[in-house]
């Protein structure tokens, strides 16, 4: 069985470009989490979107968008980067609440 | 509001030596609890998990953990460390509110002295 798929695996923009992470769950995985992880500090969560919609939101900015498809895997766009949005993105599934979540192997975005 | 506090940022042990971390979390109910590993510049590894029932969890490569309701706490053992388990572990809870949001500590690096 294939586990939590994030591509790309690196990423290098430049401040005010637009960036798109892609997430595909594990197989009946109808929930998936983003969070962002910066050097040095535990994951900071973002968006949970279970079954297509938006379950919950941390505290991140506005350029910060996600949206679920209908075959669950998800996208996460961050506009207008900033310095301060480089890190490590990670995407992790869920078959919802009390299941536990496994997560992929993220993606380093790295803004310059 | 909700926290997890792992006291110990960096750690360092023998190899073959005991291991416990130290995990506290600040909510007024008993939330899922759970721990990760990660390695260098990779996702994170579920450890083990503690929903209901037993106290005592066991998880993956000889780890356990101890829930204690009156101490907040959920502390991670190993009674024999191995090299390879040198990584970042963190103590992560989810309050059960349905929304997918782990609360995680900062982390403690554990070093593994030969």
């Amino acid at each position: 069985d294939a586990g939590v798929t994030q591509s790309p695996t690196h990423l290098i923009k430049t401040r005010g470009q637009q960036v798109t992470l892609r997430c595909s769950p594990i197989s009946g995985h109808k929930s998936v989490s983003w969070y962002q992880q910066v050097l040095g500090q535990g994951p900071q969560f973002i968006f949970q979107y279970y079954e297509k919609e938006e379950r919950g939101r941390g505290n991140f900015p506005d350029r910060f968008s996600a949206r679920q498809f209908p075959n669950y895997s998800s996208e996460l766009n961050v506009n207008a980067l900033l310095l301060g949005d480089s890190a490590l993105y990670l995407c992790a599934t869920s078959q919802g609440s009390g299941y536990g979540y496994t997560f992929g192997s993220g993606t380093r975005l790295t803004v310059v | 509001a909700q926290s997890v506090t792992q006291p110990d940022i960096h750690i360092t042990v023998s190899e073959g030596a005991s291991l416990e971390l130290r995990c506290n979390y600040s909510y007024g109910a008993t939330p899922y609890l759970f721990w990760y590993v990660q390695s260098p510049g990779q996702g994170l590894q579920l450890l083990l998990k503690y929903f209901s029932g037993d106290t005592l969890v066991q998880g993956i490569k000889g780890f356990e953990a101890e829930f204690k309701r009156s101490q907040s706490s959920f502390n991670l053992r190993k009674p024999s460390v191995h090299w390879s388990d040198a990584a970042e572990y963190f103590c992560a809870v989810d309050l059960s509110s349905n929304t997918g949001k782990l609360i995680f500590g900062q982390g403690t690096t554990l070093q593994v002295k030969p």
